[in-house]
């Protein structure tokens, strides 16, 4: 079956820090691959996707590429802001676009002034 | 602004009792998924629909747990009855056909006492 793994957390960086959440991923097929963040009590928002093969996607400064040789999807950012200390999810969704999502356990960050 | 709705945000109730989440999609998405968060097993799919219709309920325990769409407005999970073990937040998450970005809701946040 399909499975994400995620680097353990919790992450705690200085701000302006460059950040790396290390994310594998085992599946069958073409999955598509997305970074969710989770606020305190709320939902998950989508924070960027790739859905093939060395795409990079890329949002608020963020970036990650699909890299099939190695099943990785690494988040990167140059330099992370206090307001990135949020939850992060990697995640993966088999086939079809609008597919069920299977998360990996999430890493926290927190980012000191 | 377009968001999924849920309702209650939070549930305390006693062990045996049941206990109905409801909650409405983004009009015109077409795919509701039910997830749960916990600490020790992360967040996990229970459930999903599309076009009403249940597509994959494997991760829902059958014995207690129940998902319906009485209509394209409104899913619902129902635990009956409810144990300490199921306290945990749920989710509700829905999804345009052909879109890869899935929208959450607040989550419902049950403790089982």
């Amino acid at each position: 079956g399909n499975s994400v793994t995620q680097m353990e957390g919790p992450v705690t960086l200085s701000e302006e820090a460059f950040l790396t959440i290390n994310c594998t991923y085992t599946a069958t097929g073409y999955p598509s691959l997305f970074w969710y963040v989770q606020y305190p009590g709320e939902g998950l928002q989508l924070l960027l996707k790739a859905t093939k093969a060395d795409d990079k996607g890329s949002n608020k400064g963020f970036e990650a590429t699909y890299r099939k040789e190695t099943t990785s999807f690494h988040l990167e950012k140059g330099s992370v802001q206090v307001s990135d200390s949020v939850v992060y999810f990697c995640a993966l969704s088999g086939g079809t676009s609008y597919g069920k999502l299977t998360f990996g356990q999430g890493t926290i960050l927190t980012v000191h002034p | 602004d377009a968001r999924v709705t849920q309702t209650p945000r939070h549930k305390v109730t006693e062990m045996g009792q049941e206990v109905t989440m409801r909650c409405q999609p983004i009009l015109g998405h077409n795919t509701v998924f039910w997830y749960r968060q916990t600490m020790m097993q992360g967040l996990e799919l229970l459930a999903y629909f599309r076009n009403r219709a249940p597509l994959d309920d494997s991760g829902m325990p059958k014995d207690r747990f129940s998902a319906e769409m009485p209509d394209a407005t409104l899913a619902t999970l129902k635990i009956q009855p409810s144990e300490p073990r199921d306290s945990a937040v749920y989710f509700c998450a829905s999804v345009t056909g052909g879109a890869y970005e899935q929208y959450f809701g607040p989550g419902t946040r049950l403790t089982v006492t």
